[in-house]
């Protein structure tokens, strides 16, 4: 059962402009959601979140959406620069009791990109 | 600082062997993770540290899978009996336990595990 999924295995998009990297979830209990991104041999980084409770974050070129009653969310890069070219996963996480975090995340399965010079 | 560091980088061994893989956290952070990513797919959660102990593992594929974590620090993962498909990379992950927040996880560089 594929709580969090990613439908698009690759994107390709054109130095400059707009990258949309989407993710649709199943689980309405998620309270947080990340955005990770991978470069080959090594571990994902961190690099964006959104609270359930809100619909949008920004950080600098990233911009997450998150649309609750369509279960969706989605991360914008823009501009895209050659530099962004890597595995992006979008991860989901719950708060236990006490609204401490619960741990454990539950990860798509990636969108690779490649921002093109 | 330091960020979380993994043991072997790459591993190769044959079916039927037993492996330890190994996880240095970075220092301070209570939570600690294990996940896997298999060709093509996702990442996904083995199980999950809180100091010593392991409030979930609920992730952990078969009895053949363990983990232990000691004095709060270095975690290993022991696969027994190794089949081929446990290839895959094996991601470990800490976190500072946060209150009332979300739990932001830094991961190290994995270890590729390949079963002949």
């Amino acid at each position: 059962d594929q709580q969090v999924k990613q439908n698009s295995p690759s994107l390709s998009v054109q130095e400059g402009r707009i990258s949309i990297l989407n993710c649709d979830y199943t689980n309405s209990m998620f309270d947080y959601f990340l955005w990770y991104k991978k470069y080959p041999a090594e571990g994902p980084t961190f690099l964006i979140s959104i609270s359930s409770i809100k619909d949008k974050n920004e950080d600098g070129r990233f911009t997450v959406f998150l649309n609750k009653s369509a279960k969706h969310l989605s991360l914008h890069i823009v501009p895209s620069q050659p530099g962004d070219s890597a595995v992006y996963f979008c991860a989901a996480g719950r708060f236990g009791a006490g609204g401490t975090s619960y741990g454990k995340l539950t990860f798509g399965q990636g969108t690779i990109l490649t921002v093109h010079p | 600082g330091a960020g979380v560091s993994q043991s072997p980088s790459n591993k190769v061994t044959e079916k039927g062997k037993d492996v330890e893989l190994r996880c240095d956290p970075i220092s301070g952070h209570t939570a600690l993770y294990w996940y896997r990513q298999s060709l093509g797919q996702g990442l996904e959660f083995l199980i999950y540290f809180q100091g010593n102990s392991a409030p979930d593992k609920s992730g952990l594929p078969s009895d053949r899978f363990s983990a232990e974590r000691t004095g709060g620090s270095v975690s290993t993962l022991t696969i027994q009996r190794t089949q081929q498909e446990d290839s895959a990379v094996y991601l470990c992950a800490s976190s500072l336990q946060a209150l009332a927040d979300y739990n932001e996880q830094f991961f190290g560089p994995g270890t590729r595990l390949t079963v002949l």
